[in-house]
């Protein structure tokens, strides 16, 4: 069945650094979908992407789909500690309903 | 408009116990589903919902579990009996049309 690698499981910057993480799926996705997870919180949704090569911005995050739409990446600039959590791209099986990916989790140091 | 609503926040029970675990989803959605959160596993998807009817239970772990719907405002996840590998954090989700996903606060569930 569809798998969604995400990469890396961790990554601790120095705040105002830039942070960037990696989903990976062996098929090709009908669309995909960001969401954030706070420390002891619940998924909350960013944002969905549809199209082959798609480019969304939302202040500091840049989301970006990749042109065989296999492969989407989520990238962070100037990190703050409010950007601290675990950040999860969530394929749609085709079916109305979500895997998620293993999650990339997100320190920053003031 | 509330949000996803589950119930308990926090359940602590001994092995063998019956467990119930309920959600109310956002009203007008037409999917609900239930995720099971853990350290190993990550966010695994054991049953979804539309219009009240499950359509896909294949993610439910074992005959312990069973997942009900008996209207557009409720749902319920139960584990009988439960044993302490169920331990993790269980969520509800809503959608309307299978877009975006609505997550409730979720239920802390150990099992001792």
């Amino acid at each position: 069945g569809q798998q969604v690698m995400q990469i890396p499981q961790y990554q601790h910057v120095q705040e105002g650094e830039d942070f960037t993480t990696y989903c990976n799926s062996s098929t090709t996705l009908s669309n995909i979908q960001w969401y954030k997870q706070r420390p002891g919180g619940h998924p909350v949704f960013l944002i969905q992407l549809v199209k082959s090569g798609e480019v969304k911005k939302q202040k500091r995050l840049t989301f970006q789909f990749g042109e065989a739409k296999k492969n989407s990446s989520l990238h962070i600039t100037a990190t703050q500690t409010t950007d601290v959590g675990t950040y999860f791209c969530a394929e749609d099986t085709g079916r109305r309903a979500l895997t998620f990916g293993s999650g990339t989790r997100l320190q920053v140091q003031p | 408009d509330a949000g996803v609503i589950q119930s308990p926040r926090h359940e602590v029970t001994e092995m063998g116990q019956e467990v119930t675990l309920r959600c109310k989803p956002i009203s007008g959605h037409d999917y609900l589903f239930w995720y099971r959160q853990t350290m190993m596993r990550g966010l695994e998807l054991l049953i979804y919902f539309n219009n009240n009817v499950p359509i896909d239970d294949s993610g439910m772990p074992e005959d312990r579990f069973s997942a009900k719907m008996p209207n557009a405002s409720f749902s319920t996840l139960k584990i009988q009996p439960s044993e302490p590998r169920d331990s993790a954090v269980y969520f509800c989700a809503s959608s309307s049309r299978g877009e975006k996903l609505f997550f409730g606060s979720g239920t802390q569930l150990s099992v001792l």
